[in-house]
């Protein structure tokens, strides 16, 4: 299974872009990278995922390097309400898609 | 869209006695679901994979006959919690997929918010 690394934190100005690292050096190439947030005391949150390009929604941006060896999260403007440990997860392929969750990177979004 | 109801929020149980937590998913049918357990200030740990119609896929150290799963339908997974005990107390947190035309392919798992489950 690819394992993923983050930063256990990170603090980020209110209104700022808040980008957050993972690195994924063992991901398979058919492999999606997918993202999650979770506010304390709630079920984790879907952000965003892709494979090879880069992708964006109203959430926020995923930028993939182009060896796919690591990936950054893009939030362009944090708000107070971003605050949360956000996963960065390799989907396992076989076995029913599982998601494996790591530690994460518990961003704080000050005023 | 992509809604997954997890009920009850919260339940407090005497020790002994076994607790049912259903899982739901609201606008789209689930052939897949997953359920994790998660202690405090620790992350999600995946205890079972569930498809429809089929037996649950326990994750190593996860006991099957403690912890029942039934996937009888595609919007419907329940998690009983048999003969509860305090080490049980956790937040327990369901997901949800729906089908992919490619294989595993890449659709997201949504998560439902969780049972917070008390043993006494």
């Amino acid at each position: 299974d690819a394992k993923t690394t983050q930063p256990p934190s990170m603090d980020c100005a209110e209104g700022r872009a808040a980008n957050l690292p993972c690195n994924h050096s063992t991901i398979s190439g058919n492999e999606y990278v997918y993202w999650y947030r979770q506010i304390h005391s709630q079920g984790p949150q879907y952000i965003i995922h892709g494979l090879k390009n880069n992708e964006t929604n109203e959430m926020a941006s995923l930028i993939i390097t182009e060896d796919r060896k690591s990936s950054t999260l893009i939030l362009p403007h944090a708000t107070l309400r971003d605050t949360a440990v956000y996963y960065c997860i390799v989907r396992v392929n076989n076995q029913g898609g599982k998601l494996i969750f790591g530690q994460g990177t518990e961003l704080s979004v000050k005023p | 869209g992509a809604v997954v109801s997890q009920h009850p929020s919260w339940v407090i149980c005497k020790s002994g006695t076994s607790v049912k937590i259903e899982c739901r998913s609201l606008d789209f049918q689930a052939t897949t679901m997953f359920w994790y357990r998660q202690f405090p200030k620790q992350s999600l740990m995946l205890m079972a994979t569930s498809n429809e119609g089929s037996k649950a896929t326990y994750e190593q150290g996860v006991e099957k006959d403690k912890f029942l799963i039934n996937h009888a339908s595609l919007t419907l997974s329940t998690l009983t919690v048999t003969s509860a005990h305090p080490e049980d107390s956790s937040f327990y947190i369901c997901s949800a997929r729906g089908p992919s035309s490619q294989g595993q392919g890449n659709q997201p798992q949504h998560f439902g918010d969780g049972t917070r489950l008390s043993i006494l």
